[in-house]
């Protein structure tokens, strides 16, 4: 099945920085999301983005299907970003969701 | 107001038990999901559900049995709770089709004493 490789693993910010969380996957996909794990544990939809470029307020999203990576911007972190964030992706052959490992995301003021 | 909810967001109860986490969407999905989430915080999809059909069993033990009622509806019934089931449960829907997002709910807590 598809694999799904997040990076880093952890990153470290100070609030105001502006920040760039990558996703490979090995194959091609009809479905790829962006997820915020906030402290709570809640999981909140960022994005849906199987391709191009998509903006939510200090959020921006790009998938380049072709290269099989997709790059989630944040600008101007706040502590509230602070959290895990997760790419997700549905290879064309597959049967689910498939989760990266998560990068975790510490924005301190 | 809740598009997919779960209950109970916490549940934590003794080795041998039997327990269910109920799951309702509003959003009018026909496919429902359930995920683990382990303590290393790594999300795995366990079942899939179309409208009250089941699609994907990702060789979960057998202990751990879906229901649904009806397509608005996907619980979760784990018998004889092992030490190993303590992780966050997520239920999400989707519209049908491989290329819909889909949405989750917030989370239930098991904790195995």
């Amino acid at each position: 099945g598809i694999q799904v490789e997040q990076s880093p693993p952890d990153l470290i910010l100070q609030e105001g920085a502006n920040s760039t969380l990558r996703c490979n996957f090995s194959d091609s996909v009809n479905n790829l999301q962006w997820f915020h794990q906030n402290p709570w544990g809640q999981l909140i939809n960022l994005f849906y983005i199987p391709s191009g470029t998509k903006q939510n307020g200090r959020l921006s999203a790009t998938t380049v299907a072709t290269e099989r990576y997709s790059l989630l911007y944040i600008s101007s972190s706040q502590t509230t970003d602070s959290g895990v964030y997760f790419c997700a992706a549905w290879g064309r052959a597959g049967t689910a969701l498939i989760f990266g490992k998560g990068t975790t995301l510490s924005v301190s003021s | 107001d809740t598009a997919v909810s779960q209950t109970p967001k916490y549940l934590v109860t003794q080795m041998g038990n039997d327990k269910s986490i109920k799951c309702e969407q509003n959003l009018g999905h026909d496919t429902m999901y359930w995920y683990k989430q382990d303590s290393k915080k790594f999300l795995k999809i366990m079942f899939s559900y179309n409208n009250k059909e089941l699609i994907i069993n990702e060789t979960v033990p057998n202990r751990f049995s879906p229901k649904s009622p009806d397509k608005a509806h996907l619980n979760l019934h784990i018998n004889s709770l092992e030490l190993g089931d303590s992780a966050v449960y997520f239920c999400a829907s989707s519209l049908p089709g491989v290329n819909q997002p889909q949405h989750f709910g917030d989370g239930t807590r098991l904790s195995i004493l």
